[in-house]
């Protein structure tokens, strides 16, 4: 079964609302756990590095403003789209490493924004 | 920096033929390499992997040799299944962590019955 678990698989919004995708490992802590975004036909690029109790480590070009990290705890971390437009529309997927040989990914969220 | 370069899709293939994917890198220091597969409505699963230069990593028919001389992972099943209808990633982890993997761009393939 999963031991990462995403929610929501599928959101769709207005422009200007914010939206919270939960990443969470069921079975085991996680004190770092990564986002990626993926365009139609197009690679899974990393946006960002989750770091529980510290601040995240974003990739160059992602807008930490905009793209909010938090990993509250050794099991969550969200990323909020704030204030949506229709260009952040894509498939994000967030990862956690369970010891040092292999990362689990969730199911993905699909955010459309209208 | 690093990158992963894959075959791009879709491919379409009927129920027991031979299957090849092609990757290549580029990557300073030595990488772990992976493929990854997505199933329909599923998250990203590790399907095999491979640490260091002739490592050959196997899963479920699949195998994948990592070939340093031509910074290849080419992903290859004798006989392929419709079950076997996905995306495949190959990717690569970072040098900075071993976690924070570097993806291609995916490789959709179907299967005919």
């Amino acid at each position: 079964g999963a031991v990462v678990s995403q929610h929501p698989s599928r959101v769709i919004c207005k422009s200007g609302t914010s939206v919270k995708i939960e990443c969470r490992s069921l079975d085991f802590q996680a004190t770092t756990m990564f986002w990626y975004r993926q365009f139609p036909k197009q690679s899974l690029m990393l946006m960002a590095t989750s770091n529980e109790g510290s601040k995240a480590t974003y990739e160059q070009g992602v807008e930490k403003d905009k793209f909010l990290i938090n990993h509250a705890s050794l099991t969550l971390s969200t990323l909020t789209v704030t204030s949506a437009h229709p260009e952040d529309s894509s498939f994000y997927i967030c990862s956690a490493p369970r010891g040092d040989t292999e990362a689990f990914f969730g199911q993905g969220t699909r955010l459309t924004v209208v | 920096g690093n990158s992963v370069t894959q075959m791009e899709g879709p491919v379409t293939l009927s129920e027991e033929a031979f299957l090849t994917i092609n990757c290549t890198y580029t990557a300073t220091g030595y990488p772990s390499l992976f493929w990854y597969v997505q199933y329909p409505g599923e998250g990203l699963q590790l399907l095999l992997k491979a640490t260091k230069a002739d490592d050959k990593g196997s899963n479920k028919g699949f195998e994948a040799t990592y070939r340093k001389e031509t910074t290849s992972f080419h992903l290859e099943k004798g006989s392929v299944q419709v079950s076997d209808s996905a995306v495949y990633f190959c990717a690569l982890s970072d040098s900075s962590s071993a976690s924070k993997i570097i993806f291609g761009s995916g490789t959709r393939l179907s299967i005919r019955p």
